[in-house]
């Protein structure tokens, strides 16, 4: 069945540091590929997502670009902050049905 | 606009007693998801609704959990006998008419401990 394989964590960087989690997928047909954030104590929010090859997500700084020839969406940010430690996790969805998700990447940010 | 609602927040039962969970979708939203999140792992899907009609329940375990969707609005998800197994994190989530649009937006979750 489909699957989607994240880095493990917890990644812990100072602030401003460059932030890069690995995502890969398998997958038959043409997924959708998205990034969700859970910050400490909130739901799931939808942090960016593509939809087909070559498309880029990006919001609030973070990007991924969907690469369908290394079926990777590995999830970036130039300059981190505090504000951004979360549980990451990517995912993805076929024809708007059920989301399949990563096992979740921490991130620590230190000031 | 109001998001995803679910209670409750937080609920501690004893093994072998029942528990239900409710969800109210954001207003409009044909299609309601819940996923078990077990600590450390990512959500996985229970149940997908459209309207009032299940689309997949394939991993549902249906000796001990139900779920229903009455009127296509409001959903109740019914755990019974609970097992220590079930302690986990229920999300319930909504979108639009599933090939039309892909963003589920995510209630903040009723935590389940089963001691």
């Amino acid at each position: 069945g489909d699957s989607v394989t994240q880095m493990e964590g917890p990644v812990t960087l100072s602030e401003e540091a460059f932030l890069t989690i690995n995502c890969t997928y398998t997958a038959t047909g043409y997924p959708s590929l998205f990034w969700y954030v859970q910050y400490p104590g909130e739901g799931l929010q939808l942090l960016l997502k593509a939809t087909k090859a070559d498309d880029k997500g990006s919001n609030k700084g973070f990007e991924a670009t969907y690469r369908k020839e290394t079926t990777s969406f590995h999830l970036e940010k130039g300059s981190v902050q505090v504000s951004d430690s979360a549980v990451y996790f990517c995912a993805l969805s076929k024809y708007g049905n059920k989301l399949v998700f990563g096992a979740g990447t921490i991130l620590r940010v230190k000031s | 606009e109001a998001g995803v609602a679910q209670s409750p927040r937080y609920k501690i039962i004893e093994k072998r007693q029942s528990v239900a969970f409710w969800c109210n979708p954001i207003s409009g939203h044909a299609t309601l998801y819940w996923y078990q999140q077990i600590l450390g792992q990512g959500p996985k899907l229970l149940i997908q609704f459209q309207n009032n009609g299940v689309v997949d329940d394939s991993q549902l375990p249906k000796d001990r959990f139900s779920a229903e969707r009455l009127k296509g609005v409001d959903s109740t998800l019914k755990i019974q006998p609970a097992k220590l197994e079930d302690s986990a994190v229920y999300l319930c989530a909504s979108s639009g008419l599933a090939g039309v649009s892909y963003e589920q937006y995510f209630g903040p979750g009723t935590r389940l401990t089963v001691t």
